[in-house]
């Protein structure tokens, strides 16, 4: 069983839709999540990070974490077409600094 | 401006050749990282460093090698010994966040290692 686990993909989605990432894992001793965007042929660029229970918005981005289902999702508001990108799901266990990926979510943006 | 830099940005190999990647980072973070990500797979982990002339290994270390004999720089020598070295090659680093061990990892341009 892979310990972050994202569908490949490819999510599309209308431009001004809502778009709707979702990540499991499966070590409960996770205490951080992260999103992260990568663009084709670019490296991973910081989109959120979660540490509590329920909902943190940031601009059109919005993370949810429930860690009792050990479920995080990434709402993204009013897509563009410049959204499209893989977005990867890292978890962190507390006390030791390694982030385990998952392989990430394609999604595309139509106009 | 700050951040972290890497070099090459693409390099070709020769089997049998040693090379070395460079990463440098201007934001006097302490703990630094080598990536690799393979076309549909996650990222996965060579080595990390989390003090200066400290460094472990991470989930797929053989073959590699590293040395942290300075804070700002964290380069990465893939040696003739790795069977399959054609990836791209992430660098990151991190500075230990207020909370309890959390913190935060940013990620350089990359360098995509082709062998020829």
């Amino acid at each position: 069983q892979k310990e972050v686990e994202q569908n490949s993909g490819p999510l599309s989605v209308p431009e001004g839709a809502i778009a709707s990432l979702n990540c499991t894992y499966s070590d409960r001793g996770s205490q951080s999540f992260f999103w992260y965007r990568q663009y084709s042929g670019k490296s991973p660029e910081l989109i959120m990070s979660i540490y509590s229970n329920g909902d943190k918005e940031d601009g059109r981005f919005t993370a949810q974490l429930n860690k009792a289902s050990q479920y995080v999702s990434l709402l993204i508001r009013d897509s563009q077409p410049s959204d499209s990108a893989t977005y990867l799901c890292a978890a962190q266990n507390t006390g030791f600094q390694k982030l385990v990926f998952g392989t990430g979510t394609r999604l595309l943006v139509s106009p | 401006d700050g951040g972290i830099t890497q070099s090459p940005k693409y390099l070709f190999r020769k089997e049998g050749q040693n090379v070395t990647l460079s990463c440098e980072q201007n934001l006097n973070h302490d703990a630094m990282y080598w990536y690799r990500q393979d076309p549909g797979q996650g990222l996965r982990l060579i080595y990390y460093s989390q003090i200066v002339n400290d460094f472990q290994k991470g989930d797929i270390a053989e073959g590699y090698s590293v040395s942290r004999e300075k804070k700002e720089s964290f380069p990465l020598t893939v040696t003739s010994a790795q069977k399959n070295p054609t990836a791209f090659y992430l660098c990151a680093s991190s500075a230990p966040g207020l909370a309890a061990s959390t913190d935060t990892q940013y990620f350089g341009p990359g360098t995509r290692l082709t062998v020829l």
